[in-house]
């Protein structure tokens, strides 16, 4: 069974760098053609993909946020990881991460708050 | 980036009767493999976006045989009959052909 669980700080203040985490379970993220990726929802909004990373250690990012994100993965401990600098009000939402075949985590509720 | 496109729904719609949302991208996503690279989720509310097609019109496991995908390279339609008070939510088409990934703005089912 494919569960992933996202964990975050919850809240943070503006500029400072947001830093998610990825467990999962149930697949291996060094097996052929397997990715994960992380997905944001802004409360009450639509769904904006942001990052893939896949079994093989490419990484995609979304070209509207690029220049502040890193995705990292620990495959031995089946984690998946983003990391978002400079974070603003507008970064305020629910982080989900999904595996490439469409399952996703809960998600998690980041505030970015003074 | 491909943008994805979704129509409305003439919110509310009667239960037991059908409900078909549309969805148009701007760049086909018809691969040289033969497979469209579009996918449908439902969000209930209060609940992460649950897979309900896969490349176009393959059902996820578990989906309701209720859910229908179908279309061409960039006009699809998912047609959901005899809708039922579980499929109240946002449905979003999603493209993943090629990178960005980008989702349609979501579509919202009431019933009545």
């Amino acid at each position: 069974q494919v569960t992933l669980k996202e964990s975050g700080p919850g809240i943070l203040q503006p500029s400072q760098t947001l830093s998610l985490t990825c467990s999962f379970s149930g697949f291996l993220l060094s097996a052929s053609s397997v990715g994960v990726g992380w997905i944001r929802q802004p409360s009450g909004k639509g769904l904006e993909w942001l990052a893939t990373i896949g079994w093989e250690d490419v990484k995609h990012y979304n070209p509207s946020l690029k220049s502040r994100l890193t995705i990292s993965k620990d495959t031995s401990n089946n984690q998946v990881f983003l990391k978002i600098t400079s974070v603003d009000t507008a970064d305020t939402g629910t982080y989900y991460c999904a595996h490439t075949l469409g399952y996703w985590g809960q998600g998690v509720m980041v505030t970015v708050s003074s | 980036d491909i943008v994805m496109t979704q129509g409305a729904l003439p919110n509310p719609v009667p239960s037991g009767e059908s409900a078909s949302i549309t969805c148009q991208s701007s760049k086909s996503l018809l691969y040289s493999d033969g497979k469209t690279y579009l996918n449908w989720y439902l969000q209930r509310p209060g609940q992460s976006p649950q897979l309900l097609i896969y490349w176009m019109s393959t059902r996820a496991s578990g989906v309701s045989d209720r859910f229908s995908g179908s279309g061409s390279g960039t006009d699809f339609t998912l047609k959901i009959s005899r809708v039922e008070a579980e499929d109240v939510g946002v449905y979003y088409c999603q493209q993943f052909l090629e990178f960005p990934l980008t989702f349609g703005s979501g579509t919202k089912l009431e019933i009545k």
